[in-house]
C-alpha cells in the first residue's frame, strides 16, 4: 500500500519569499500525483496534478511542482508567496494500475505567510 | 460550475443521537467518499461508494454507516454519536478513473456533546 509523507507539518514564511512544500511517496510503481489546497473553513480544491509527460507541472495561483521518479518525490513550490496563500496543503498519490484506486493523502502542511 | 454540497456547515449533537450527514454532487460522478479530518492526522477515509447501492469500508469505518440510494447523493450515518466523533467531515466525488481528481464539499464541522 502507498504511503505519503509530507515532511513538514508547518511552514512559516514571510510574504514575497519563495516556498517549497515537500512530499514523498513510498512506492516506485507508476503513479498519479496531486496537490490540493484547503483554505480556512473550506473543503479541498485541486492545485495541480501530474499524470504523465513533463515532470514540471504548473498549477493555479502561481504554484508548480516537480515529479522526481528516482526520489519518489513531488515537491510543491512557489517563487513568491502572498498572505492569501495561507492554507493547508495536501499531497495525494494514486497508483496507475493495481492496488487500491483510492488516492492516499499525506497529513498536510500548514503554510503560514507572515506580512 | 461543478459542485459538491453538504447539508450542514456546523452541527451540534448530543451523545447517543443518530446523526445524518448528507452530500450531493451535480457532476454525475460514479465515486463518492466520506473522510474525517482531524488536526495532525490529515484526511482519513471512512467509506466510499463506486456505484449506487455499492459501498466499501475505508480505514476507519467503526461507528459509521453509509447509504447511496441515488447516484448524486451519499449519506453518512452516525448510529449513536459519541464525543470522539467530534470532527470535520468532508465529502468528495470523482470520476472512476484513477487519474481523476476528487472534488470536495465545504465540510461539516460536527460537535458531539
Amino acid at each position: 500500500a502507498q504511503s505519503v509523507t509530507q515532511l513538514d507539518s508547518q511552514v512559516p514564511v514571510f510574504e514575497e519569499a519563495p516556498v517549497e512544500l515537500r512530499c514523498n511517496y513510498s512506492s516506485s510503481v507508476s503513479v498519479y500525483l496531486f496537490w490540493y489546497v484547503q483554505y480556512p473553513n473550506q473543503g479541498l480544491q485541486l492545485l495541480l496534478k501530474y499524470l504523465s509527460g513533463s515532470t514540471l507541472v504548473k498549477g493555479i495561483n502561481g504554484f508548480e511542482a516537480e515529479f522526481n521518479k528516482s526520489q519518489t518525490s513531488f515537491h510543491l513550490r512557489k517563487p513568491s508567496v502572498h498572505i492569501s496563500d495561507t492554507a493547508e496543503y495536501f499531497c495525494a498519490v494514486s497508483d496507475q494500475t493495481g492496488g487500491s484506486y483510492i488516492p492516499t493523502f499525506g497529513r498536510g502542511t500548514s503554510l503560514i505567510v507572515h506580512p | 460550475d461543478v459542485k459538491v454540497t453538504q447539508s450542514s456547515r456546523y452541527l451540534v449533537k448530543r451523545t447517543g443521537e443518530k446523526v445524518f450527514l448528507e452530500c450531493v454532487q451535480d457532476m454525475d460522478h460514479e465515486n463518492m467518499f466520506w473522510y474525517r479530518q482531524d488536526p495532525g492526522l490529515g484526511l482519513r477515509l471512512i467509506y466510499f461508494s463506486y456505484d449506487v447501492k455499492m459501498k466499501e469500508k475505508g480505514d476507519i469505518p467503526e461507528g459509521y454507516s453509509v447509504s447511496r440510494e441515488k447516484k448524486e447523493r451519499f449519506s453518512l450515518i452516525l448510529e449513536s454519536a459519541s464525543t470522539n466523533q467530534t470532527s470535520m467531515y468532508l465529502c468528495a466525488s470523482s470520476l472512476v478513473a484513477r487519474s481523476n481528481e476528487q472534488f470536495f464539499g465545504p465540510g461539516t464541522r460536527l460537535t458531539v456533546l
